[in-house]
């Protein structure tokens, strides 16, 4: 059974610019969550979705956004990117939203300049 | 709202000593509580848990109890391995949903 994967798994960006990264979860797994991990806040959560449906919202400007497809695939997206943005992106999949085992992927590493 | 505090590293062990990784956590309700381990350039894997007030999460030699009356998680080990070097991560998550708190993490090196 494959992981969770995640694309691109490195990404360099100028500060101003945009970003998509991209979450494919195990398969037959519905819920997908985001977390920034950072040296400095160490892992934060962002946002959880179910069923194309966001459940949850972690303490991010609006700059930070997301989907999900009718697939469970996940996309996130940093607007007007700024330094403070770098970080590792982990995406983590799960079968439902009531507490399950979550498994995560390797991360995309985004690096802003 | 919720956190989770755990000992800062590194914490650096020769082979075969016994390892403690202390976490404490602030929480309503009854969360669930886990430890999480990631290797060099990896996402992060679960390594135990434990759902209820008593509950021993064990997993590769690992245990943790979950003890609601003095609020922690702590990690043991009997004897830890050159591959157990590591960051461990203390979490936690209300019964709400998928959402995880984690704690500072804790880089545990291990000398042959």
């Amino acid at each position: 059974k494959a992981g969770v994967t995640q694309t691109p798994r490195y990404l360099i960006k100028t500060r101003g610019q945009q970003v998509t990264l991209s979450c494919s979860p195990i398969s037959g797994h519905r819920s997908v969550s985001w977390y920034q991990q950072t040296p400095g806040q160490g892992l934060q959560f962002l946002f959880e979705y179910f069923s194309e449906t966001q459940r949850n919202k972690g303490n991010f400007p609006g700059r930070f956004s997301g989907r999900q497809f009718s697939n469970s695939r996940s996309e996130m997206n940093v607007s007007t990117l700024e330094l403070g943005d770098s970080a590792l992106y982990l995406c983590a999949s799960s079968k439902s939203t009531v507490y399950n085992e979550q498994f995560f992927g390797p991360g995309t590493r985004l690096t802003v300049l | 709202g919720n956190s989770v505090t755990q000992m800062e590293g590194p914490v650096t062990l020769s082979e075969e000593a016994f390892l403690t990784i202390n976490c404490t956590y602030t929480a309503t309700g009854y969360p669930s509580l886990f430890w999480y381990v990631q290797y060099p350039g990896e996402g992060l894997q679960l390594l135990l848990k434990a759902t209820k007030a008593d509950d021993k999460g064990s997993n590769k030699g690992f245990e943790a109890t979950y003890r609601k009356e003095t609020t922690s998680f702590h990690l043991e080990k009997g004897s830890v391995q050159v591959s157990d070097s590591a960051v461990y991560f203390c979490a936690l998550a209300n019964n709400a949903g998928n959402m995880l708190t984690f704690g500072g993490g804790t880089r545990l090196m291990v000398k042959p």
